[in-house]
């Protein structure tokens, strides 16, 4: 079964650049959510998109943002990248149905800033 | 808001002995419970979840987990560990009934099994 496609899966960049991630749902999902992983912690959410609207948003930085194109794919977008956005990214995909839709995890991209 | 506390950063087993991972959560309304497991440099993957209905659930290799409202807990449990179940377990929590609505994990419990 098709899964959740995230691109690229390493990069690596210089303090204060930009970084753009990808994320390409399963077929016919419409919902889309970023986590961001530090080394040894647990996931936090950061935002969420539902039919190309944002829907939820959690600790996301001012630095980030993301949105949701017309094929569902979903891209964030990190500028002035400090040292403590290294961290392992998520991207989920789930069709939204109705109160619960379960949420199916993307491999994640490590992002490493030196 | 929602929380989820994790008992136990790392939890030791014997392979075949009973594994228990403890989950603890807050919610201001009936809350969605899950957990995942996380391999070395993987994503995440759904074990088992909580959303109405029976509070035992069965998931997937052999994992089940109970609901229990009057502990708010969600204590995730395998009669017999295997070498292949050593990973990083990770609690979550949604609170909302909104379908985009992003999970709350806990910190996370390692487990190891020893052979």
């Amino acid at each position: 079964a098709a899964g959740v496609i995230q691109s690229p899966r390493h990069l690596i960049k210089e303090k204060r650049e930009t970084a753009t991630l990808k994320c390409y749902p399963i077929p016919r999902h419409d919902t889309v959510y970023w986590y961001q992983q530090g080394p040894g912690q647990d996931p936090q959410f950061l935002i969420s998109f539902y039919e190309k609207m944002q829907s939820d948003k959690g600790s996301i930085p001012d630095r980030f943002s993301a949105q949701q194109f017309s094929d569902y794919h979903s891209e964030l977008n990190m500028s002035s990248l400090e040292l403590g956005d290294s961290a392992l990214y998520f991207c989920a995909s789930s069709l939204n149905e109705g109160a619960y839709n379960e949420q199916f995890f993307g491999p994640g991209t490590r992002l490493t800033v030196l | 808001a929602q929380s989820v506390t994790q008992l136990g950063s790392h939890v030791s087993v014997s392979e075949g002995a009973l594994v228990l991972l403890r989950c603890n959560y807050s919610s201001s309304v009936p809350p969605y419970l899950f957990w995942y497991v996380q391999y070395p440099n993987q994503g995440l993957q759904l074990l088992l979840k909580y959303t109405t209905g029976a509070t035992l659930v069965k998931g997937i290799n052999g994992f089940e987990a109970e609901f229990k409202k009057s502990e708010t807990s969600f204590h995730l449990t395998k009669p017999s560990a295997h070498m292949s179940d050593a990973a990083e377990y990770f609690c979550a929590v949604s609170s909302h009934r909104g379908g985009a609505d992003g999970l709350t994990f806990g910190k996370g419990t390692h487990l190891i099994i020893q052979p």
